[in-house]
């Protein structure tokens, strides 16, 4: 498809189980971003990803967040021994990133998001 | 983390009027994002501001980029049903990080 996309669109688990969330980004993003929503509120950033090195990671709220990217395509955030905390939805986003040049590099067009709830 | 004043939090208006909101920052960005949010989707980029003063339209909407880079401004003309959604703004600094800060969002809600 044209856009980004993630799976699964919804995810119940167990507090204490760990999840992985997927997403694509559009092709030929080489920047690629997670966000993490709770109910009601704004996005707070998590990680960024320019190609599969993570340059910036500050947003990860602790070491049970981690992320992944294959090349310039797909990415998977993992939460281990998940919390009732952790409960959100977790948008990820693209961009064609600064080093693929381009009049618009920094503009990020988001996916539909994974909404988690941990029971 | 940081999160940007937005301002109002949420407002009713009647069909056909005109809106406005506002977003403003304690630290200066170089580039300044609008976005819409229905349900159950993701962010939807509305428009993006790259310089101090930049005022940019896209159909009924109008941004402003702030002279003093702390603050921007939206305003939706003649607001129709479909426009009943959640509207953030953005700020990013392109020169050292590229993660967006997100405003507290405007929930826009239109009476028939």
């Amino acid at each position: 498809g044209a856009g980004v996309s993630q799976s699964p669109s919804n995810k119940v688990t167990e507090k204490g189980k760990d999840v992985e969330l997927r997403c694509d980004p559009i092709s030929g993003h080489t920047a690629l971003y997670w966000y993490r929503q709770r109910l009601g509120q704004g996005l707070e950033f998590l990680i960024y990803f320019q190609g599969n090195s993570a340059p910036d990671k500050s947003g990860l709220p602790s070491d049970r967040f981690s992320a992944e990217r294959t090349g310039e395509s797909v990415s998977t955030l993992t939460i281990q021994r998940t919390q009732q905390e952790d409960s959100a939805v977790y948008l990820c986003a693209s961009s064609s990133g600064q080093l693929a040049g381009g009049p618009f590099p920094h503009e990020q067009y988001f996916g539909p998001g994974t909404r988690l709830t941990v029971t | 983390g940081q999160q940007l004043n937005q301002n109002p939090q949420s407002m009713f208006i009647q069909e056909g009027e005109d809106v406005s909101m506002n977003c403003t920052s304690s630290s200066i960005f170089n580039t300044w994002l609008w976005y819409k949010q229905d349900p159950g989707e993701g962010p939807v980029l509305l428009i993006a501001l790259y310089k101090a003063g930049e005022l940019t339209s896209n159909g009924r909407l109008t941004a402003q980029f702030g002279i003093t880079r702390k603050d921007s401004f939206l305003n939706i003309s003649a607001s129709i049903p479909s426009d009943v959604g959640i509207y953030f703004c953005a700020g990013l600094n392109t020169g050292t990080a590229s993660k967006l800060t997100f405003g507290t969002g405007t929930r826009l809600q239109v009476m028939l």
